[in-house]
């Protein structure tokens, strides 16, 4: 168990549709990471929140978007929901302030039809 | 364009002989080097990592190696069991704003045969 804790771990929707995926970090870690992880394809880097704040972004599509709340858990927004976003969404926490290990959480596995 | 490349998508090794996954990458500004392995149905587990300070890191089974100069590195498993039959994940962060963010191959999946 990695303390990271994603919600749900399925999800299956209608082309244009919104949804939202939901992503607690290990106790006491203040930066989130979400990534995206494609039929055969790596883990893509979507967007990084510290501590509520965006730090970093990836490639993420307009259509998407996250937050981070002051209890530090994340949302990641997917909308206008196309069949090429079924994938896998994983979010990942670390300490900030020093280059070390993500811990991942278990993904939301999103599937669009 | 992939930054972190790992050319190897399968392998199989016979159970008790040495496992050895291999990862390039193009972007001289990576200074961290990571390995996870992925099970189906779970998230990425972090498995070993090295700074780009060093150029091997060991922790039990397994050994992390860092070729600077020719912008490789591989991950050695001894001895291989059944239980490391996973996707193993290649990835590498750049220092900058303070966010390391992860830039990941697309794995290999090693097989560990009985």
């Amino acid at each position: 168990d990695s303390g990271v804790t994603q919600t749900p771990k399925h999800l299956i929707t209608a082309t244009g549709q919104r949804v939202t995926l939901r992503c607690s970090p290990r106790s006491g870690d203040l930066s989130v990471y979400w990534y995206q992880q494609s039929l055969d394809q790596g883990l893509q880097f979507l967007i990084q929140y510290y501590n509520g704040e965006e730090r970093a972004k990836g490639n993420i599509l307009e259509r998407f978007s996250a937050q981070q709340f002051p209890d530090l858990h994340s949302e990641l927004n997917l909308s206008s929901l196309e069949l090429g976003d079924s994938a896998l969404y994983f979010c990942a926490s670390t300490r900030q302030g020093q280059n070390t290990e993500a811990f991942f959480g278990q993904g939301t596995r999103l599937t669009v039809v | 364009d992939q930054q972190v490349k790992q050319n190897s998508p399968s392998l199989s090794v016979q159970e008790g002989r040495i496992s050895i996954l291999n990862c390039d990458y193009t972007n001289s500004m990576f200074d961290y080097f990571l390995w996870y392995k992925k099970y189906p149905a779970e998230g990425p587990t972090f498995l070993i990592s090295i700074s780009s300070i060093k150029d091997k890191n060991e922790d039990g089974r397994f050994t992390v190696f860092l070729n600077k100069s020719a912008k490789h590195l591989s991950l050695h498993i001894v001895p291989s069991q059944p239980g490391d039959s996973a996707v193993y994940f290649c990835a590498a962060s750049a220092p900058g704003a303070g966010s390391y963010q992860l830039t990941f191959g697309k794995g290999t999946k090693l097989s560990v045969i009985p």
